[in-house]
């Protein structure tokens, strides 16, 4: 069965440290997103991606992250300058957009856990 | 307050038991998605609801538009279904997540 993959499993950096994620979705899939889960807390969403742009982005995705399908097949989280509170689990999801709304299921990654010291 | 509640934040079952997870919502939603994160931390979608109900093996999920609320049911409970459950709202790309509930199922 087609799964969404991630690496690394595990990235300790530190602070100020540009940190790289990166994300194979499942290949026919369509729309692309990335959550956080900080240790005891919610997941929170991120930024969805669709063809080629952002589609939407919470207030935390500010100018320190961007995100980029850089050759088709990976799909990439970049932290520019890290910081303490970035320490989380990073987890990737992708859709394939059947029905051509928001409303078919999302296949999760394993998740890469952040750490920054 | 937060839109997506869920209750209760932590339940603990025998196995056998049969369990349900509350989700309310206090904004429009398209969709109501169940999620199911393992010890690990790895996440599975369970369910994508936006209307009526679905089942798939000993779960079950129901959703009342009109009252804002989803349960989600899991019949003959399992050490295995030990896991952190969470409901999710999907509004026009907004996604709202609730705080989780944590279900131990004891042997």
């Amino acid at each position: 069965e087609p799964e969404v993959t991630q690496t690394p499993s595990h990235q300790v950096t530190q602070m100020g440290q540009e940190v790289i994620l990166r994300c194979v979705p499942i290949s026919n899939h369509l729309y692309f997103y990335w959550y956080r889960q900080i240790l005891g807390q919610k997941v929170e969403f991120l930024v969805s991606f669709y063809n080629n742009e952002i589609s939407e982005k919470s207030e935390i995705f500010d100018d320190q992250f961007s995100v980029e399908r850089p050759d088709g097949s990976n799909f990439t989280l970049k932290i520019r300058s890290t910081k303490l509170e970035d320490s989380a689990m990073y987890f990737c999801a992708s859709r394939l957009n059947l029905a051509g709304g928001y409303t078919d299921t999302q296949y999760f990654g394993p998740g890469t856990r952040l750490t920054v010291l | 307050k937060n839109e997506v509640e869920q209750s209760p934040q932590n339940l603990t079952a025998q196995e056998g038991e049969f369990i349900t997870i509350n989700c309310s919502y206090s904004v429009g939603i398209s969709a109501l998605h169940w999620l199911q994160q393992h010890p690990g931390g790895g996440i599975v979608s369970l369910f994508m609801l936006s209307s009526g109900k679905k089942k798939h093996g000993r779960l079950i999920a129901t959703i009342n538009i009109q009252e804002k609320h989803s349960s989600l049911h899991i019949t003959a409970s399992h050490p295995r279904d030990s896991a952190v459950y969470i409901c999710r709202g999907t509004s026009y790309g907004k996604l709202t997540f609730g705080q989780g509930t944590i279900l131990t199922v004891h042997p």
